[in-house]
């Protein structure tokens, strides 16, 4: 079954520290993966996808099929990072459904 | 100018009370999706339409239904709510293909009393 796995449901990290959050996902296709944030009383939106090999707001993350990973990074946090994080996978056996994992929360302290 | 309008953002029923959670959209995207999440828990996929073609994940409740009577518009009906059934409920669209970004909702809190 096609699943996606964040093990950590919260990071809390110092301004200026590099960020991690751990993505890895469980499926035989060929994965379409994205992360997705949520703010404080904000919607779910977008933050980037691996098709695109953009780094978003200083975020990139890189597709490893071998390690069935796809972990968001950011080298230097900063307070306004602080959010829910959510990694995505799509396009599953040729549908149009998104699963998502448990999301992880990041804390970014002054 | 919000894209995906979700109606009401909360919404107290009773037990066993018939409830409809609504959703639209002005992006004209063919695929619709409804998510329930629970505090601390994934988003899960209760269903998704693309265009009028219904698709049922395996393990939702036959006490959720859904319904699409055009491109703007879905609903969700819950039959006979349960206790359980308390969480958020997320509408998203997309306009389709594999990496087509999902557009959310801001979502319906559902209390059950």
């Amino acid at each position: 079954a096609q699943r996606v796995t964040q093990p950590e449901k919260l990071l809390s990290v110092f301004k200026g520290a590099p960020v991690e959050l751990k993505c890895n996902y469980s499926y035989s296709g060929s994965p379409e993966l994205f992360w997705y944030v949520q703010y404080s009383r904000q919607r779910l939106q977008l933050l980037l996808r691996h098709i695109s090999r953009e780094s978003i707001k200083g975020f990139t993350a890189d597709l490893n099929k071998g390690e069935t990973s796809f972990h968001l990074k950011k080298p230097f946090a900063q307070e306004e990072d602080s959010a829910m994080y959510y990694c995505a996978l799509s396009a599953i056996s040729g549908t149009y459904k998104y699963i998502f994992g448990t999301g992880t929360r990041l804390k970014v302290l002054a | 100018d919000a894209m995906v309008i979700q109606n009401p953002r909360y919404q107290v029923t009773q037990f066993g009370k018939p409830v409809t959670l609504s959703c639209s959209q002005t992006l004209n995207h063919n695929v619709m999706y409804w998510y329930q999440q629970k505090s601390s828990q994934a988003p899960k996929l209760l269903f998704h339409y693309y265009d009028k073609d219904f698709n049922n994940e395996a393990d939702t409740p036959d006490n959720f239904q859904s319904r699409r009577p055009n491109t703007s518009f879905c609903f969700l009906d819950i039959r006979s709510p349960g206790l359980g059934d308390a969480a958020m409920y997320l509408c998203a669209t997309s306009g389709g293909g594999g990496a087509a970004e999902a557009f959310f909702g801001q979502g319906t809190r559902l209390t059950v009393v």
